[in-house]
């Protein structure tokens, strides 16, 4: 089964700061990649698919890179709405992994 | 605009078999480039895949529950269920049903309210 390391696990950061979340797959996945934002409460809301295209009505702030093993998730200037865990997911012949989860907190 | 529903009990005593349902509506379970999916949460954890099923009704299941799992599909009532047997304290979670789209390589870009299942006697 495919791996997938996200971190930091915890980031502390202050709005307007530029923010980079890494997902890292213990296997290839070429862009097979997604991110998602989850509120407290709430299901998880998709951001990013393809390792980097950006889901309808998501802010342009978002972004995804990456592609075999190693991607990342950047806000470049983070608001205040933007403060909730975010998830990478893989897919792969029909099995879908989740990273840990990244909580992004007010510094 | 699709709309993704769960149902079912919300308390299910240890050993027995946790029942419930993704209601779909707004679109077609069978509409092409689309499958469907079940994911937990467990209290204060992060995102756990459970299985997946297609409107044909293939499937595909967690490794480390597939022994305890089924998903099935009704086309008639646009829905999908998920059962789950021999449940334990460990299955206590928020349940969410998704929908994979495949013109997204795999992610889940539509998804239900969740609904909390707690496993205690």
């Amino acid at each position: 089964d495919i791996q997938m390391t996200q971190s930091p696990s915890t980031l502390s950061a202050s709005v307007g700061d530029r923010v980079t979340i890494t997902c890292r797959a213990s296997q290839s996945i070429s862009s097979w990649l997604a991110w998602y934002q989850q509120k407290p409460g709430k299901a998880p809301k998709l951001l990013i698919y393809k390792a980097s295209s950006l889901e309808s009505g998501v802010p342009s702030r978002f972004s995804g890179s990456g592609s075999g093993t190693e991607f990342t998730l950047t806000i470049s200037s983070l608001q205040p709405d933007d403060f909730a865990t975010y998830y990478c997911q893989q897919y792969n012949s029909y099995l879908w992994t989740f990273g840990q989860g990244t909580k992004v907190e007010i510094k | 605009q699709l709309q993704l529903q769960e149902s079912g009990s919300g308390l299910v005593k240890p050993s027995q078999t946790l029942s419930l349902t993704c209601a779909v509506s707004g679109g077609s379970i069978s509409s092409g480039g689309y499958s469907w999916s079940w994911i937990r949460q467990p209290p204060g954890k992060g995102l756990e895949w459970i299985g997946y099923i297609y409107h044909s009704g293939s499937t595909y299941y967690n490794p480390s529950l597939k022994s305890r799992v089924t998903i099935s599909v009704d086309r008639s009532k646009n829905q999908f269920s998920l059962k789950l047997s021999s449940v334990t304290a460990a299955d206590t979670a928020v349940y969410y049903c998704a929908r994979v789209n495949w013109n997204y390589r795999g992610a889940f870009d539509i998804w239900g309210q969740g609904t909390m299942v707690t496993v205690s006697s």
